[in-house]
């Protein structure tokens, strides 16, 4: 069946541009996580949807970042006024059950950002 | 909070030899584990999670990972690697609650030499 899909794989923007990603999840799966993946940083946790409302955006970096998801389904995580900093793979996860111990997550292939 | 140290950020092993890539964890209750592997330029694949049931834990391509309390590690271990092996390997901690997202540890390379 099909994976989860993410939208661009990559993109390249000039300091300062706005710049949306997107994430397409597992059809059913409730739970949606937006990752970054720096050569600075590892990998970290951003932001996690249950259904269309984000309980938990403790990841987020700055006030420039924020996500929505509609319809319980796709997500947008919009970048305003990018900093060069901000170039990173950024990867989406969906998952069917959160909150339940060893509840796998299923991951996109991630877009990779570089900011000029 | 969780936490997860991989002890080796790259391993380079002999096509045929075993694979061993080192993980501690950190948490203040019973964890949930996961090893994850990244291919280059493909997205991150379960390799196997830790579920209590058993601490000797089987997963995918033949990887196993051993979760032992006492020492507080969750290693990932293979008896014979395979030049198709060679890829990033994360070791990862879930904080258990509501939104059950993941912390991963800094990744270990392994390169499967012939």
């Amino acid at each position: 069946g099909a994976g989860v899909s993410q939208s661009p794989s990559n993109k390249v923007t000039e300091k300062g541009k706005d710049v949306e990603l997107r994430c397409d999840p597992i059809s059913g799966h409730t739970a949606l996580y937006w990752y970054r993946q720096s050569l600075g940083q590892g990998l970290e946790f951003l932001i996690y949807f249950q259904g269309n409302s984000a309980p938990d955006k403790s990841g987020l970096p700055s006030d420039r970042f924020s996500a929505e998801r509609t319809g319980g389904s796709v997500s947008t995580l919009t970048i305003q006024r990018t900093q060069q900093e901000d170039s990173a793979v950024y990867l989406c996860a969906s998952s069917p059950y959160p909150g339940l111990l060893y509840n796998e997550q299923f991951f996109g292939p991630g877009t990779r950002l570089t900011v000029l | 909070a969780q936490s997860v140290t991989q002890l080796d950020s790259h391993v380079s092993v002999s096509e045929g030899t075993p694979v061993l890539l080192r993980c501690n964890y950190s948490s203040s209750y019973s964890p949930s584990l996961f090893w994850y592997v990244q291919h280059p330029n493909k997205g991150l694949q379960l390799l196997l999670k830790y579920t209590s049931a058993a601490t000797l834990v089987k997963g995918i391509n033949g990887f196993e990972a051993e979760f032992k309390k006492s020492e507080t590690s969750f290693h990932l271990t293979k008896p014979s690697a395979h030049m198709s092996d060679a890829a990033e390997y994360f070791c990862v901690v879930s904080d258990g609650g509501t939104a059950s997202k993941l912390t991963f540890g800094t990744g270990t390379r392994l390169q499967v030499t012939l």
